[in-house]
């Protein structure tokens, strides 16, 4: 088994609709991320979290938000997904804020 | 400019032959660098981390870091097709941050 492991993989939403992705690890890690990655611009920064009560955006916050439910659980919510949120979705962990071990990634498609 | 730039590529190199990736960043203070190998569709995968000046070598691959120019280098000797990937170079920027800048990746394409 992954031991980052996020879900759905794949999803396909309308404009205007409410999605969450799941993210959850096994690894104990108190530091966990969440990433876009588009064509030619690479991996950007969501939001990051420390621990359950800590709580960071990063580079590309507008339009997302995220619940830390756990030290194992980092969730990603789009409160109304629009075209352009149309990306691959990475959630990393790390122990140490050096190394990040990532998940599988979710496809989201908005349509 | 971009905080963490490497040229998109691809670079395509002879079966085992050196292939060389480049990546330089602007964050003077920046401490930790690493690079990361991502297959089309998969996520990036860890394979070498560096903190000091100078080359740090693991198996094929070489890592080479240079502060004083602010890049950071990696070499894979004895190029295979299955290196065939992109490959992201990723800083840790100096202060408190405990957050990844990643450059936008090079394609690496080895041809048999």
């Amino acid at each position: 088994d992954a031991d980052v492991t996020q879900t759905p993989r794949n999803r396909i939403t309308k404009t205007g609709k409410r999605i969450m992705l799941e993210c959850s690890q096994t690894k104990g890690h108190d530091r966990m991320y969440w990433y876009r990655q588009d064509p030619g611009l690479g991996l950007r920064l969501i939001y990051y979290s420390f621990d359950v009560k800590d709580i960071n955006k990063g580079e590309i916050s507008d339009g997302y938000s995220v619940s830390r439910q756990a030290q194992a659980k980092f969730s990603l919510s789009l409160e109304s997904a629009i075209p352009n949120q149309t990306a691959l979705y990475f959630c990393a962990t790390s122990d140490d804020g050096q190394k990040a071990f990532f998940g599988q990634g979710t496809r989201l498609t908005v349509v | 400019q971009k905080e963490v730039e490497q040229n998109s590529g691809p670079l395509s190199v002879p079966e085992g032959a050196i292939a060389s990736l480049n990546c330089t960043y602007s964050d003077r203070g920046s401490q930790s660098f690493f690079w990361y190998r991502q297959y089309s569709g998969k996520s990036p995968e860890l394979i070498m981390s560096i903190y000091s000046n100078g080359d740090k070598e693991d198996g094929r691959f070489t890592a080479q870091l240079n502060k004083a120019s602010q890049y950071v280098s990696l070499l894979i000797r004895d190029s295979q097709p299955s290196d065939s990937a992109t490959y992201l170079c990723a800083v840790r920027p100096g202060g408190a941050t405990n957050k990844l800048i990643f450059g936008t990746g090079t394609l690496l394409a080895v041809q048999p």
